[in-house]
């Protein structure tokens, strides 16, 4: 299973746009790269999940350069409500076992 | 669509006895299902990787015994906390995979909180 580093932390305001890097250096050539949102008290919520160039959403973008060793969720115009912890995680398919690493805190200021 | 259900949201129980926590895919049937521990401040760990009709798979340091889990359906994984303990009381997620005709995700449920007194 291909190990993530992201930040631990990072702050933002409201109505900015917010990148989250993260480094999958080992990431194999069936892996796919997933981020999820965590509130507390709840379960992950998926956000987006691409393998290579740019996916688009409604609500992010997910940038994966050519080597794929890394990729950056792009949240636009972000509000308080995306306060959250977020989770880079790679994945084969639906039957493979997900490792979370520490994610990324995120915390939106007004 | 994909829709995870966990029930109870919440348990308080006394220590020594056991708590079932059940874990639905609401909208497609799931071959495999994974439970994770979540305690304060800290990411989700894996306990276990249940597929329908076969024993689950547990991580290292788990107790099999202890954390029993069945997936008699594709809809339906069960969690049994036996002789639950107050070191037990945390945050349990359950999520589920198997959306047929695509590369996909899991998706998780909302997470039931046990507390043990």
């Amino acid at each position: 299973l291909a190990k993530t580093t992201q930040p631990i932390s990072m702050d933002s305001y409201e109505g900015q746009e917010v990148n989250i890097t993260c480094s999958h250096n080992n990431i194999a050539t069936n892996d796919y790269i997933t981020w999820y949102q965590q509130f507390p008290s709840q379960g992950p919520r998926f956000i987006i999940q691409g393998y290579k160039t740019k996916v688009t959403n409604e609500v992010a973008s997910l940038f994966i350069p050519a080597d794929r060793k890394s990729s950056t969720l792009s949240l636009p115009r972000v509000s308080l409500s995306d306060t959250a912890v977020y989770y880079c995680l790679v994945v084969v398919g639906v039957g493979d076992k997900i490792i979370f690493g520490k994610g990324t805190r995120l915390h939106i200021l007004p | 669509g994909a829709v995870v259900s966990q029930h109870p949201s919440w348990v308080i129980c006394k220590s020594g006895t056991s708590v079932k926590i059940e874990c639905r895919s609401l909208d497609f049937q799931a071959t495999t299902m994974f439970w994770y521990r979540q305690f304060p401040k800290q990411s989700l760990m894996l306990m276990a990787t249940s597929n329908e009709g076969s024993k689950a798979t547990y991580e290292q340091g788990v107790e099999k015994d202890k954390f029993l889990i069945n997936h008699a359906s594709l809809t339906l994984s069960t969690l049994t906390v036996t002789s639950a303990h107050p070191e037990d009381s945390s945050f349990y997620i359950c999520s589920a995979g198997g959306l047929a005709g695509l590369t996909d995700t899991q998706y998780f449920g909302p997470g039931t909180r046990l507390t043990v007194l």
